[in-house]
């Protein structure tokens, strides 16, 4: 199956500080989406990105699909980011989705 | 208020003995899916439906059973668990497949099987 590599594993900011998250898939995709897991465990959608960039706030993502990979951008950072990134691609006609490996992101004052 | 629920949050149970987890969602959504979330594994799709009676296998099917006899409700049966499904399980739903429309999780589920 589809291999989803994420890179750093680990990253420890200072707040306001800027960083770059990168999520490598092994095969052709049929769409991509970011998620964040909360320090409490939630998991929320941060993006749907098959292709392009998109920016929500101080969070922006890219997706070069043709060499597939994309990256999370997160500006300002802020102590609310801490948690676990993961982006997550759809494969198998499009129903199938399988989680990269994640980021565990810690934010510092 | 949009929301995916889980029952139950917790549970601690012991090798054998039947257990559904229920998830249901009330925002009309069509696609609907089970994830268990291991530490060093990270999350693992078990099943997914498309619609009422329209299921298929994830990555990790084995040992679980799931049924989709309406729209709004997905629960997951592990008919005779192990301790290898301990786990924390999610429940996702979104409006339809392909990926194009906002997956919401529920809260959890956390399982031990003694």
């Amino acid at each position: 199956g589809i291999q989803v590599e994420q890179s750093p594993p680990d990253l420890i900011l200072q707040e306001g500080a800027n960083s770059t998250l990168r999520c490598n898939f092994s095969d052709s995709v049929n769409n991509l989406q970011w998620f964040h897991q909360n320090p409490w465990g939630q998991l929320i959608n941060l993006f749907y990105i098959p292709s392009g960039t998109k920016q929500n706030g101080r969070l922006s993502a890219t997706t070069v699909a043709t060499e597939r990979y994309s990256l999370l951008y997160i500006s300002s950072s802020q102590t609310t980011d801490s948690g676990v990134y993961f982006c997550a691609v759809f494969t198998g006609g499009g129903n199938k989705l399988t989680f990269g490996t994640g980021t565990q992101l810690k934010v510092e004052l | 208020e949009a929301q995916v629920t889980q029952n139950p949050r917790y549970l601690i149970t012991v090798t054998g003995k039947k257990l559904t987890v229920t998830c249901s969602q009330n925002m009309n959504h069509e696609y609907m899916s089970w994830y268990r979330q291991d530490p060093g594994l990270g999350l693992r799709q078990i099943y997914y439906s498309m619609n009422v009676e329209v299921t298929d296998k994830g990555d990790v099917p084995e040992g679980y059973k799931v049924s989709r006899k309406e729209k709004r409700n997905f629960p997951l049966i592990l008919e005779s668990p192990s301790p290898n499904q301990t786990s924390l399980y999610f429940c996702a739903s979104s409006l339809a497949g392909q990926g194009t429309d906002t997956q919401y999780f529920g809260p959890g589920t956390r399982l031990t099987v003694l």
